[in-house]
């Protein structure tokens, strides 16, 4: 089946506008995650949802991120007035709960 | 937090050769996974690894969850082995992974 698909592949925000990215995770899955990879680095953990559910947000690194999955599927991640240090890549990643987790392609975020 | 270190940062080898990369982790863990990181930035999936060892082809893994460290295994190495292999790991009580800096692998034709 489909794997975990993200859109846009690419996103290049001028200082100062929000920005909305999108996770399609695999079909059944329970959990969605969202990570954030600053070049040279690994993934750092953003927030968690279980279906609707956001169970954790310890990872969001100020108030102008936020996630939501308002039906249990689809996520996004909204950065507000974004900023040149929120310029990295995106991941999300789904997984049955308490399993393997399974990564999308990622969106890389440049801000001017 | 769980500390994860990997070992070597980089790694220089001549096509055929063989590797073992290592991730020590500081706490006990629930899951562990292993990923390579291709040039293009897709994370793909090569070992769900909390304890014992697996293969699959040229790749192997051991987890040794009691010393707290796990190992993977590349054997007859290709240039399509090249790109960043990262260990990640789950504590108990929540479902995030925590991974680990990469180990940069060149595989030289």
């Amino acid at each position: 089946g489909a794997g975990v698909s993200q859109s846009p592949r690419y996103k290049v925000a001028k200082r100062g506008q929000d920005v909305a990215l999108r996770c399609d995770p695999i079909s059944g899955h329970v959990s969605l995650f969202w990570y954030q990879q600053a070049l040279g680095q690994g993934p750092e953990f953003l927030t968690y949802f279980q279906n609707e559910a956001q169970l954790d947000k310890s990872g969001l690194p100020s108030d102008r991120f936020f996630a939501e999955r308002p039906e249990g599927s689809v996520s996004t991640l909204k950065i507000q007035r974004t900023q040149q240090e929120d310029s990295a890549v995106y991941l999300c990643a789904s997984s049955l709960s308490r399993s393997e987790q399974f990564f999308g392609p990622g969106t890389r975020l440049t801000v001017l | 937090g769980i500390q994860v270190e990997q070992s070597p940062p980089d790694l220089i080898l001549q096509e055929g050769a063989n590797s073992t990369l290592r991730c020590n982790f500081s706490d006990s863990v629930n899951n562990l996974q292993w990923f390579h990181q291709n040039p293009w930035g897709q994370l793909i999936n090569l070992f769900y690894i909390p304890s014992g060892t697996k293969q699959n082809g040229r790749l192997s893994a051991t987890t040794v969850a009691t010393e707290r460290y796990s190992l993977l295994y590349i054997s007859s190495s290709q240039t399509t082995d090249s790109g960043v292999y990262f260990c990640a790991v789950e504590g108990f009580g929540n479902e995030k992974l925590t991974f680990g800096t990469g180990t940069r692998l060149t595989i030289i034709p």
